[in-house]
């Protein structure tokens, strides 16, 4: 399986700012994930990262919040934007192996105050 | 679509047993469990595929009924280090997952 990466791993953040993370992989691979774990819930899917175009939203989440980057087949970043204490969670990357089979990355825990 | 897990927590001492149930209301290509400790990623256990095959690399067992469109992972002489939360996974279309509630986990010696 692949080793992914993230950064940053945490970061307490102000109302109105916004936060990059990115996810680096050790391969190259064609399907990355970003999902959001708000505390003690489940994993949900917010976008896929298309390189080379642009991201595919899952229903709840638009560009303009989450913009979305992928360069190339090995890195990827999402940006929070005009956070609000709501947008307080895990955001996670996966890349997508076997049979669809995900691999998460470690996370970055985001507290908006 | 999110498929629907039970029961939401089970505590068992060491060496029991148990069995979280996965349930979808569409038909299935395949379920996914995943396994997550407190402040940890979620971890690959299992990946069940429609037809019947089972695939994973631990000792944990799970069966997948097509028809009833459900799956069950089966913890059988429960370890400590089985604590966690369980979720399973059902495939979208291009690959992605929905991931149910989840099922906590807490074995105690």
């Amino acid at each position: 399986s692949a080793v992914i990466s993230q950064k940053p791993s945490r970061d307490i953040c102000q109302r109105g700012t916004s936060l990059t993370i990115q996810c680096q992989v050790d391969s190259q691979v064609t399907m990355m994930f970003w999902y959001r774990q708000q505390p003690g819930q489940s994993l949900t899917l917010i976008a896929t990262a298309n390189q080379g175009s642009e991201a595919t939203y899952e229903s709840g989440f638009v560009i303009d919040k989450f913009p979305i980057s992928r360069p190339n087949l090995t890195f990827s970043t999402l940006t929070v934007s005009n956070m609000s204490p709501e947008d307080s969670s895990i955001y996670l990357c996966s890349v997508s192996g076997f049979e669809g089979t995900q691999y998460f990355g470690p996370g970055t825990r985001l507290l908006v105050l | 679509q999110q498929p629907v897990q039970s029961p939401q927590a089970v505590i068992l001492r060491e060496g029991e047993d148990a069995v979280i149930n996965c349930s979808s209301s569409k038909a299935l290509y395949s379920v996914h469990w995943y396994r997550q400790k407190h402040g940890e990623a979620p971890v690959f256990l299992m990946i069940l595929l429609k037809g019947g095959e089972q695939k994973g690399h631990e000792k944990i067992s799970a069966s997948f009924n097509e028809k009833k469109q459900q799956s069950s992972l089966y913890l059988t002489a429960s370890q400590l280090s089985y604590s966690g939360t369980y979720f399973c996974g059902t495939d979208l279309v291009d690959y992605k997952l929905s991931f149910g509630a989840g099922t906590t986990v807490t074995v105690r010696a």
